[in-house]
């Protein structure tokens, strides 16, 4: 989930286990969103998106769930490998042309 | 291949010096971003850009300074007036700012100063 403060939330998952990563957004008129990916000393990397007129959309071994009613986004991650262990943050794209508002991010760690 | 180049890759400032980080895209997109990552956190804005020669402040432009001469390029200065530089900047592009498509991140520079 979500959280303010210095340090990341964190999820700890066995590997081979499926991930869940939360994320709360802000505003109800954002009509599309993404999920990236950071590893260390890199910058993020796009992971998959969906907009607001679907409420799940499903890539390879992930899956974003969005529920409008109540402002979140969900991030699944089947069959979690110790590859997968990085930052993820959620991004909504607010509207009037301006920037992706990011999230504070999770950091997932897996355990071999 | 298409992307996003930083450079440097670690970048050292003293007391009272100006440095510039520069950003180069090769996907001719219209929008560029430059966002300050501090240890354990997310991505704050400093400043974006959604087309050549016009640049709007993010929320913590104050000590910093950029440029959009060319749609490839959008270097960042980091100035003296910026009392806590030490941190990971990133930049980023996207076909247009609030367009529905995702922006596109290079893989940054770690600034800190001497």
């Amino acid at each position: 989930g979500e959280s303010v403060g210095l340090h990341l939330p964190t999820l700890s998952v066995q590997e081979g286990d499926n991930s869940i990563i939360n994320c709360a957004y802000s505003n109800s008129a954002s009509d599309y969103f993404i999920w990236y990916k950071q590893e260390s000393g890199k910058g993020p990397q796009f992971i998959i998106d969906i907009r607001s007129n679907m409420d799940k959309r499903q890539g390879q071994r992930v899956t974003v769930l969005l529920n409008k009613t109540v402002k979140h986004l969900s991030l699944q991650i089947a069959a979690t490998q110790p590859g997968d262990s990085a930052v993820y943050f959620c991004a909504e794209n607010p509207p009037r042309n301006t920037p992706l508002v990011f999230g504070k991010g999770t950091r997932l760690s897996v355990i071999a | 291949d298409g992307g996003i180049t930083q450079s440097p890759k670690y970048l050292f400032r003293k007391e009272g010096q100006n440095v510039t980080l520069s950003c180069e895209q090769n996907l001719n997109h219209d929008a560029m971003y430059w966002y300050r990552q501090d240890p354990g956190q997310g991505l704050r804005l400093i400043y974006y850009s959604q087309i050549v020669n016009d640049f709007q402040k993010g929320d913590i432009a104050e000590g910093y300074s950029v440029s959009r001469e060319k749609k490839e390029s959008f270097p960042l200065t980091v100035t003296s007036a910026q009392k806590n530089p030490t941190a990971f900047y990133l930049c980023a592009s996207s076909i247009l700012a609030g367009s529905n498509q995702p922006q596109h991140f290079g893989d940054g520079t770690r600034l800190s100063i001497l």
